[in-house]
């Protein structure tokens, strides 16, 4: 079992659709951080976030530290926002060492 | 806006051959990071370094790679000899740990080293 699960793996939606992707991690972190992969392969760093939520356009990312869960929200949608998205934790003991999910694939269609 | 930068974009070369990748993290970042991602393995953490000090290479095949940072705009990557099971994407990231908490904030990452080994 890895110790960053995210959910789904695959995800299609139509524009305007609200959308959730999932995080569950076993371990003890510091933060959990949201990554996006654009089709052409840059990554940018969404959110880092160790308690509650954050906000940042349509975007909105919470954490449940006694869940071990977080997840990361896109409203209304857009085919832009088509990426693999990565979950990735900052465990208490791992110095700044990052453990990664396996990405969850977005498709939004027009 | 202040970017990473890693050159070379792309590499094909064959087996055997040594490899180098580089990487000018972003001005006043004291913490660097290299990065693999294959689609068997997803992203994985090779190494990072702390004002030019490696902290953590156990993710890197010491046999074959090793990483330097020879000054604070310069880090690199090698392989020697490389093989094909190296082929990979390789990002590097920079980061800023603050020194009064000691938290990473979040890291920027580069457009990444597509490398092809034959």
């Amino acid at each position: 079992k890895n110790e960053v699960e995210q959910s789904p793996q695959n995800l299609t939606a139509q524009e305007g659709e609200f959308i959730t992707i999932n995080c569950s991690y076993s371990v003890g972190i510091s933060a959990l951080h949201w990554l996006q992969q654009h089709p052409g392969g840059g990554i940018v760093s969404l959110f880092m976030l160790s308690s509650g939520k954050k906000k940042h356009g349509r975007l909105i990312a919470t954490i449940n530290i006694q869940e071990k869960h977080s997840s990361l929200h896109i409203t209304a949608s857009h085919p832009r926002d088509s990426a693999v998205y990565i979950c990735a934790v900052l465990q208490e003991t791992s110095g700044s060492r990052l453990t990664f999910g396996e990405g969850t694939q977005l498709t939004v269609n027009p | 806006d202040a970017r990473v930068t890693q050159t070379p974009r792309h590499k094909v070369t064959e087996m055997g051959q040594e490899v180098t990748m580089r990487c000018q993290p972003i001005l006043g970042h004291n913490t660097v990071f290299w990065y693999r991602q294959t689609m068997m393995q997803g992203l994985e953490l090779l190494a990072y370094f702390r004002n030019r000090a490696p902290l953590d290479d156990s993710g890197m095949p010491k046999d074959r790679f090793s990483a330097e940072m020879p000054d604070a705009t310069l880090a690199t990557l090698k392989i020697q000899p490389s093989e094909p099971r190296d082929s990979a994407v390789y990002f590097c990231a920079s980061g800023l740990v603050l020194p009064r908490t000691g938290r990473l904030q979040p890291q920027h990452f580069g457009d990444g080293t597509r490398l092809s080994i034959l």
